[in-house]
């Protein structure tokens, strides 16, 4: 296992299309994170897994925004009716279980909506 | 809500030049912090994880502190090289609402020349 793969890496689409975003985290790893990150800002939370269930949504993340982890392993992050602002890096991390253990991220997804 | 505030944002040296980031986080009931590296365009990288019970960690020339009481860690890196250059960002892990979910700065922009 060589770590968190998100796919695809970049996506340019036009405004009012969904787009889906894959994440592969690390395979003993039951705690996925989703994230998102504009030009000069940190990683901004949107949404926790552990396992297959969603624990937490952050006010970030809009009715057009679903994110599924179907038996605990790969998750999706589908955002419907896409607009400019939704432009951004998108960025999927996984931990184990312990809740002081270390948190490895994937290279993010760059999203361009035109 | 947890805060963690990163100071410099920006920082330009020369090669050769130990250098200290520093960051501070709102609430102390934290479970670890952790420093991650990020280059232009590209996901992030894991330099050091601090487990609260800790009060530092080294890797290499990186030296990482921790002093939950003042809410403050430091990443001190030693004779720095333009390979060095990369937005340093940290992360505070606390406990909100059950869940375990990181909190990020802005980071600091580091541009080492030569």
């Amino acid at each position: 296992d060589t770590g968190v793969s998100q796919d695809p890496r970049h996506k340019i689409t036009k405004r009012g299309q969904n787009v889906t975003f894959r994440c592969d985290p690390i395979s003993e790893h039951n705690r996925l994170y989703w994230y998102r990150q504009t030009l000069g800002q940190g990683p901004e939370f949107l949404t926790y897994f552990q396992n297959e269930a969603q624990l937490e949504k952050s006010r970030l993340l809009s009715d057009r925004f679903s994110a599924e982890r179907p038996k605990g392993s790969f998750s999706t992050l589908e955002i419907q009716r896409t607009e400019q602002g939704d432009s951004a890096m998108y960025l999927c991390a996984s931990s184990f279980r312990d809740r002081g253990t270390e948190a490895f991220f994937g290279q993010g997804t760059r999203l361009t909506v035109v | 809500k947890q805060e963690v505030t990163q100071i410099p944002a920006a920082l330009s040296v020369p090669e050769g030049e130990n250098l200290v980031l520093n960051c501070s986080f709102t609430d102390s009931a934290i479970y670890n912090l952790q420093w991650f590296r990020q280059d232009p365009g590209k996901g992030l990288t894991s330099l050091l994880l601090i487990q609260s019970s800790q009060r530092e960690q080294t890797s290499g020339r990186l030296n990482a502190s921790l002093d939950k009481s003042s809410g403050r860690s430091t990443l001190y890196i030693a004779a720095s090289q333009p390979g060095d250059s990369a937005t340093y960002l940290c992360a505070v892990t606390g406990h909100s609402g059950g869940s375990y979910i990181p909190t990020f700065g802005r980071g600091t922009s580091l541009i080492v020349h030569p």
